[in-house]
């Protein structure tokens, strides 16, 4: 079964650095979506895209991050200046329009883990 | 805006047992999407099931049935016959079709314990 691929799995970065966490979306699929769940509490969305362009971000979703899809298979999200309280699981997610997605079921990835000290 | 409301944090439930995770809801759009994801400690994320707004009928799959109640804005997780694998946190989560449409709001979350 096709799935949303993320890494890296985990990352530890030190205050200040820049991150780049990779996502492939389902191969179909035209929604791509980045979320966030700080440790034991709720997923937060961050950002959506469609057809090259973020389509809605959440308030959290500030000037230290942007998201990317470089070429027909990668999703980035970048942050530019890591701070502490970035530390989160991040997830990909991606949706399809027909068949199986015609719910509008996201597919999540496995989540990126970012620690920053 | 849509809002999502999961007013249990915790929930124990006996093996064999059915348990019910309640999920509350508000949005002014029309037509929306409900899901349901369980997240186990290893930390995906897995679709459980999903009720469009205007599905006539309860969403079943499996051991998992929604109860879909529109007037009261509810839309609360059955689990049958609990299986020690159920121990994870459930999300609630709901997407709008108008407005919101591209976005996926979670609630909170329940973190369901079976016992044995």
């Amino acid at each position: 079964e096709p799935e949303v691929t993320q890494t890296p799995s985990h990352q530890v970065t030190q205050m200040g650095q820049e991150v780049i966490l990779r996502c492939v979306p389902i191969s179909n699929h035209l929604y791509f979506y980045w979320y966030r769940q700080i440790l034991g509490q709720k997923v937060e969305f961050l950002v959506s895209f469609y057809n090259n362009e973020i389509s809605e971000k959440s308030e959290i979703f500030d000037d230290q991050f942007s998201v990317e899809r470089p070429d027909g298979s990668n999703f980035t999200l970048k942050i530019r200046s890591t701070k502490l309280e970035d530390s989160a699981m991040y997830f990909c997610a991606s949706r399809g329009t027909s068949g199986r997605s015609s719910t509008g079921e996201l597919f999540f990835g496995e989540g990126s883990r970012l620690t920053v000290l | 805006a849509q809002k999502i409301t999961q007013t249990q944090p915790g929930m124990f439930v006996q093996e064999k047992e059915a348990v019910t995770l309640d999920c509350t809801y508000d949005t002014s759009d029309p037509s929306y999407g409900l899901f349901w994801y369980k997240q186990p400690s290893s930390g995906e994320m897995i679709f459980l099931i999903y009720q469009g707004s205007y599905d006539q009928q309860n969403a079943t799959e499996g051991r998992y049935s929604l109860n879909f109640q529109k007037a009261r804005k509810s839309a609360n997780l059955v689990i049958s016959a609990s299986q020690l694998g159920d121990s994870a946190m459930y999300f609630c989560a709901m997407r709008g079709f108008s407005g919101g449409y591209q976005k996926v709001t979670f609630g909170t979350g329940t973190k369901l314990q079976v016992i044995p």
